[in-house]
C-alpha cells in the first residue's frame, strides 16, 4: 500500500526549532516529488514547497521561502519540514503530499496525503 | 502567483440535489485544475485532475469541466457524506495555488 506516514503532533513555545517528518512506503521514493501543505486553524489549503528525493531538487512558495526548510533523507524514505524559530502564526496543521505520476510536479495533482501533523506554538 | 477564486464560500444543498462549485484562475492555466474534498480533522481526498478526469474511486456523480481561467466542479444527486469543504489547485504553474475553499452543507 502507498502512504505517507507523518510524525505525530508537537506543542512548542515561540523562538523554538522543530522538524516534522513525512516517510513514504509502497513507491519508488526517490522518484516521486514531495509537497508540504500548510492548514491555519479554520482556513485553507496553501502550498509552501516542494522537493525531489533523488537529488534533494527543492522549490518553496515565496510565502514560505526563508521561513521554513525542506529536506529529505532518501535512505530512510523521509521527506522533512524545519522551523529554526517558530512563531505562533506557525500553529496549523501541515499535510505532505505526493502526486500521482513520477518524475514530475508540474500539472500533476496529489493523490496521496499524510494524515497531517499539528504544530501548536504558544508560550 | 496564480490566484484563484471558489465561488461560492460556502452553500448549503439538500440529498439528491445538482451542486456546483466554480473555480476562476486569474489567468490561463490551460486544463491543469485539480479538485479535492475535506472533511474536518482529516487530509484531503483527490476527486477530479486535469479538469475533468474522475480519480479512481471516487463515485461518478462528481464530474468537473472547463478549461482556461474558468471551471467547475458538478456534484449530481448530492449524498450526506458530501458534506465537507472543496478546494481547487492550480498546477500550471508553483507556486501551486489552491481556491479559499467551499464548504458544503447538508
Amino acid at each position: 500500500e502507498v502512504q505517507l506516514v507523518q510524525s505525530g503532533a508537537e506543542v512548542k513555545k515561540p523562538g523554538e526549532s522543530l522538524k516534522i517528518s513525512c516517510k513514504g512506503s509502497g513507491y519508488s521514493f526517490t522518484t516521486y516529488w514531495i509537497a508540504w501543505v500548510r492548514q491555519m486553524p479554520g482556513k485553507g489549503l496553501e502550498w509552501m514547497g516542494i522537493i525531489y528525493p533523488h537529488d534533494s531538487d527543492i522549490t518553496y512558495s515565496p510565502s514560505f521561502q526563508g521561513q521554513v526548510s525542506i529536506s529529505a533523507n532518501k535512505s530512510i524514505t523521509t521527506a522533512y519540514l524545519q522551523w529554526t524559530s517558530l512563531k505562533a502564526s506557525d500553529t496549523a496543521v501541515y499535510f505532505c503530499a505526493r502526486p500521482r505520476a513520477s518524475g514530475s510536479y508540474f500539472a500533476n495533482a496529489f493523490d496521496v496525503w499524510g494524515q497531517g501533523t499539528m504544530v501548536t506554538v504558544s508560550s | 502567483d496564480i490566484q484563484m477564486t471558489q465561488s461560492p464560500s460556502s452553500l448549503s444543498a439538500s440529498v439528491g440535489d445538482r451542486v456546483t462549485i466554480t473555480c476562476r484562475a486569474s489567468q490561463n492555466i490551460k486544463s491543469y485544475l485539480n479538485w479535492y474534498s475535506q472533511t474536518p480533522g482529516r487530509a484531503p481526498k483527490l476527486l477530479i485532475y486535469t479538469a475533468s478526469s474522475l480519480h479512481s474511486g471516487v463515485p461518478s456523480r462528481f464530474s468537473g469541466s472547463g478549461s482556461g481561467t474558468e471551471f467547475t466542479l458538478t456534484i449530481s444527486g448530492l449524498q450526506p457524506e458530501d458534506v465537507g469543504s472543496y478546494y481547487c489547485q492550480q498546477t500550471y504553474s508553483s507556486p501551486q495555488t489552491f481556491g479559499q475553499g467551499t464548504k458544503l452543507e447538508i
